[in-house]
């Protein structure tokens, strides 16, 4: 595709239950970050896929957060028991990380709500 | 020390009128800074960005200024449309993590 692409772009959930976020990056970005955005707030730093890397998952806000992805393609976010403190609308961006100054391209997001 | 401090929260402009926003930082070892802009629904987008050894970084209505001595950097938009009424947040990079502003909601008035 074009652009990157996040599934499904909205998402209400039961406190309690467990939700997956999906992130189709573009093709062959080896980047890959997911990040939390809250109503009106800044982007805050979840984890971060390079290649074959080992992630870098120092922004997860707790266990009930996981994420994977297998190699360069597809990534999911887990998130299990959701909280109503996990409402907030989760974005996928990915990169060349060939190019030093390549940008972030961003999906739409996922807008989660947790009732 | 791995802060971005941005300001305004908020910004109201007349249509014509030039917006600027800044942003502020500690740690000396950014080497790069972009600025993204997003509309409601949307993720960010790239839409400027600059390197520490260049003072200015102009593209078309979008510029941006880089004090390295003062650790801040602001952009500017000329003859500001209401179309360009977001959000924008700056950041700075180390290695290979962006830390962002906390974003500012600008709006242009017809």
């Amino acid at each position: 595709g074009a652009g990157v692409s996040q599934s499904p772009s909205n998402k209400v959930t039961e406190k309690g239950k467990d939700v997956e976020l999906r992130c189709d990056p573009i093709s062959g970005h080896t980047a890959l970050y997911w990040y939390r955005q809250r109503l009106g707030q800044g982007l805050e730093f979840l984890i971060y896929f390079q290649g074959n890397s080992a992630p870098d998952k120092s922004g997860l806000p707790s266990d009930r957060f996981s994420a994977e992805r297998t190699g360069e393609s597809v990534s999911t976010l887990t998130i299990q028991r959701t909280q109503q403190e996990d409402s907030a609308v989760y974005l996928c961006a990915s990169s060349s990380a060939q190019r030093r100054n390549s940008p972030l391209h961003f999906g739409n997001g996922t807008r989660l709500t947790v009732t | 020390q791995q802060q971005v401090k941005q300001s305004p929260q908020s910004l109201i402009v007349q249509k014509g009128g030039i917006p600027i926003i800044n942003c502020a930082y500690e740690n000396t070892a950014f080497d790069y800074f972009p600025w993204y802009q997003q509309f409601p629904g949307k993720g960010p987008a790239l839409l400027i960005a600059i390197r520490p050894d260049v003072s200015e970084k102009k593209e078309g209505r979008f510029t941006i200024s880089f004090n390295k001595s003062a650790k801040q950097f602001s952009l500017h938009i000329m003859d500001s449309q209401p179309g360009d009424s977001a959000t924008y947040f700056c950041a700075a990079r180390s290695n290979y993590q962006l830390i962002w502003g906390a974003g500012t909601k600008l709006i242009i008035k017809p």
